[in-house]
């Protein structure tokens, strides 16, 4: 069975500080990675997609993705209240006709003032 | 980024009644919709797949008679939930592929509450 896996968390980190977010995935044959932000009560909004190996940029928000662990992570610089959230990640297979995503359970981050 | 528009946001009903939310794609088109269902502090699960122009394809343990999908644009689908029941109650979330970018982007989300 296809797994993405997250720490459900929660991780807790001060303000100005790293959050580094981790998720591994069983399917090798998945080729595309999301993150998303949920915050309580609201839809997944996209924070990062990432394809290739190595890093991926955007300001305060660096993905990585290593396919031959596979693993794919989340940083967060400067990390603020406002990114206290539900993190998921997610991971594109195909199926059949449709290319669907399995999504991990999510980790929850809190960032203390 | 792409904009993906949900209605209603918030539904009461009364049990045994139906209630169809809509889902649009403002600014693409999307061949493929994503009906997801989410419990309070669990994580998504994916209810089927809508397929633009043919049937949906649903997840194992979901009740096709009971969850209608219709994908009749390249910008709408809705989900009916018929004949509903307080274990109905939960957050429904549609999400649409934009097929130049690849990504996924959710609507706003629908929160049914069945009395």
């Amino acid at each position: 069975q296809k797994e993405v896996e997250q720490n459900s968390g929660p991780l807790s980190v001060p303000e100005g500080a790293i959050a580094s977010l981790n998720c591994t995935y069983s399917d090798r044959g998945s080729q595309s990675f999301f993150w998303y932000r949920q915050y309580s009560g609201k839809s997944p909004e996209l924070i990062m997609s990432i394809y290739s190996n190595g890093d991926k940029e955007d300001g305060r928000f660096t993905a990585q993705l290593n396919k031959a662990s596979q693993y794919v992570s989340l940083l967060i610089r400067d990390s603020q209240p406002s990114d206290s959230a539900t993190y998921l990640c997610a991971g594109g297979i195909n199926a059949g006709n449709n290319r669907k995503l399995i999504w991990g359970l999510g980790t929850s981050l809190a960032v203390n003032p | 980024g792409a904009v993906v528009s949900q209605h209603p946001s918030r539904v009461i009903c009364k049990s045994g009644t139906s209630v169809k939310i809509e889902c649009r794609s403002l600014d693409f088109q999307a061949t493929t919709m994503f009906w997801y269902r989410q419990f309070p502090k669990q994580s998504l699960m994916l209810m089927a797949t809508s397929n633009e122009g043919s049937k949906a394809t649903y997840e194992q343990g979901v009740e096709k008679d009971k969850f209608l999908i219709n994908h009749a644009s390249l910008t709408l689908s809705t989900l009916t939930v018929t004949s509903a029941h307080p274990e109905d109650s939960s957050f429904y979330i549609c999400s649409a592929r934009d097929l130049t970018a690849g990504e996924l982007f959710f609507g706003e989300g629908s929160r049914l509450t069945v009395l």
